[in-house]
């Protein structure tokens, strides 16, 4: 069964540091999605991309974040300036159509913890 | 805002039925998903409600009233296996595209 799949799945880092969280979305998928989840708390939207560039955000996705397609499989989140707040479980996902009519597949998480 | 409530814990016996409710109050609201997440592991798809109605699936089913703004997840001949939390997100469509996740209703199943 096809699945997403998410490297690191633990990453700890000092905080001032670039992190870049990689994934890959299902093959045939065209949605792909971040979220994070502070332990403890909800599953939070962060972005959503499609067609290569990013078709909404959340307020937490500020000028620290951004996101990339850098080839035709991977889908990555970047931190540039990591900070204590940003320790959370990291989410990708996707969706093979946009999810109001289809469901979103995650991956199993890149847990990231700034010291 | 975006506001979705659902209990906070929940607990079952074996081989009891578990209904799960949740209300929200979104605007631009498109349906709403139930997913089930284990301790440490990612969010499973479980159900989709657009229009009002019940949809049923094995063991799971999930309701949803678009006037009332309220949903719920039946979890029928529970097993060990189901204690996991179970997140209400709804899909909307005001102030951009985005799935809003619930708290999570984190349920234990006893023997």
């Amino acid at each position: 069964e096809p699945e997403v799949t998410q490297t690191p799945s633990h990453q700890v880092t000092q905080m001032g540091q670039e992190v870049i969280l990689r994934c890959v979305p299902i093959s045939n998928h065209l949605y792909f999605y971040w979220y994070r989840q502070i332990l403890g708390q909800k599953v939070e939207f962060l972005v959503s991309f499609y067609n290569n560039e990013i078709s909404e955000k959340s307020e937490i996705f500020d000028d620290q974040f951004s996101v990339e397609r850098p080839d035709g499989s991977n889908f990555t989140l970047k931190i540039r300036s990591t900070k204590l707040e940003d320790s959370a479980m990291y989410f990708c996902a996707s969706s093979e159509r946009h999810t109001n009519t289809g469901e979103l597949f995650f991956g199993e998480g890149s847990r990231l913890t700034v010291l | 805002g975006q506001n979705i409530d659902q209990p906070t814990e929940m607990t079952a016996t074996e081989g009891a039925i578990v209904q799960i409710n949740c209300t929200y109050q979104t605007s631009g609201f498109n349906g709403l998903f139930w997913y089930q997440q284990h301790a440490g592991e990612a969010p499973t798809f479980l159900s989709y409600n657009v229009l009002d109605g019940l949809e049923e699936k094995g063991r799971f089913s999930s309701f949803l009233s678009r006037s009332k703004g309220y949903s719920y997840l039946l979890l029928k001949e529970l097993q060990m296996k189901d204690s996991a939390s179970y997140l209400c997100a709804a899909w909307t469509d005001n102030a951009g595209n985005m799935l809003t996740f619930g708290g999570g209703t984190r349920l234990m199943v006893k023997p």
